[in-house]
């Protein structure tokens, strides 16, 4: 089946510091990549989509100078959380589209837990 | 009102016992999914449904599109199937989630 990774798993930055996670899809290719965040005992929440090769589309309240976003190729998308504060503690969780998947199948990665201190 | 609502939002059960989620939603809706969530947070996708029902082992999913309303069944229940499970409606190509429903399965 469809596999996406996340890079890292964990990770525990100082706050005022950058943090980049990877989204990768390993086995299909993927124009159109999703990151969601969740905060402790709520659901998932869109944050932007990725699409390859042009800008990335930011929900509101969502901003786009913070969490910038990069899908430089069919199989990789970035996220990086700029001047990290303990409020972007959460668990971010990316999903990406199979573009050969004539229902627009999404695959969701393992995600990524981050912690500020 | 959200527009995912899922039911209960805890559930515990004992082994063996037969299992229902609900999921009703208020918009039109291109494909339902079925997510599974397990305590280290990675999402494993059940199922997508835009009709009828499909079924993978002990699990069953349901969707009624007049009613707007899905149902997840587990059958013979087991531990191991303790998790959160999440509804999510997918817009266009959007996804929209409930808030998902813990399920505890006691031996």
């Amino acid at each position: 089946g469809a596999v996406v990774s996340q890079h890292p798993s964990r990770v525990i930055c100082k706050s005022g510091t950058s943090v980049k996670i990877e989204c990768r899809s390993l086995d299909f290719q993927a124009t159109t990549m999703f990151w969601y965040r969740q905060f402790p005992k709520q659901s998932l929440m869109l944050m932007a989509t990725s699409n390859e090769g042009s800008k990335a589309t930011y929900e509101q309240g969502v901003e786009k100078d913070k969490f910038l976003i990069n899908h430089a190729s069919l199989t990789l998308s970035t996220l990086t959380v700029t001047s990290a504060h303990p409020e972007d503690s959460s668990f971010y969780i990316c999903s990406a589209e199979d573009r050969d998947s004539s229902s627009y199948e999404q695959y969701f990665g393992p995600g990524t837990r981050l912690t500020v201190t | 009102k959200n527009e995912v609502e899922q039911s209960p939002q805890n559930l515990t059960a004992q082994e063996g016992e037969f299992i229902t989620i609900n999921c009703s939603y208020s918009v039109g809706i291109s494909a339902l999914h079925w997510l599974q969530q397990h305590p280290g947070g990675g999402i494993v996708s059940l199922f997508m449904l835009s009709s009828g029902k499909k079924k993978h082992g002990r699990l069953i999913a349901t969707i009624n599109i007049q009613e707007k309303h899905s149902s997840l069944h587990i059958t013979a229940s087991h531990p191991r199937d303790s998790a959160v499970y999440i509804c999510a409606v997918r817009v266009a190509r959007q996804l929209t989630f409930g808030s998902g429903t813990q399920l505890t399965v006691l031996p």
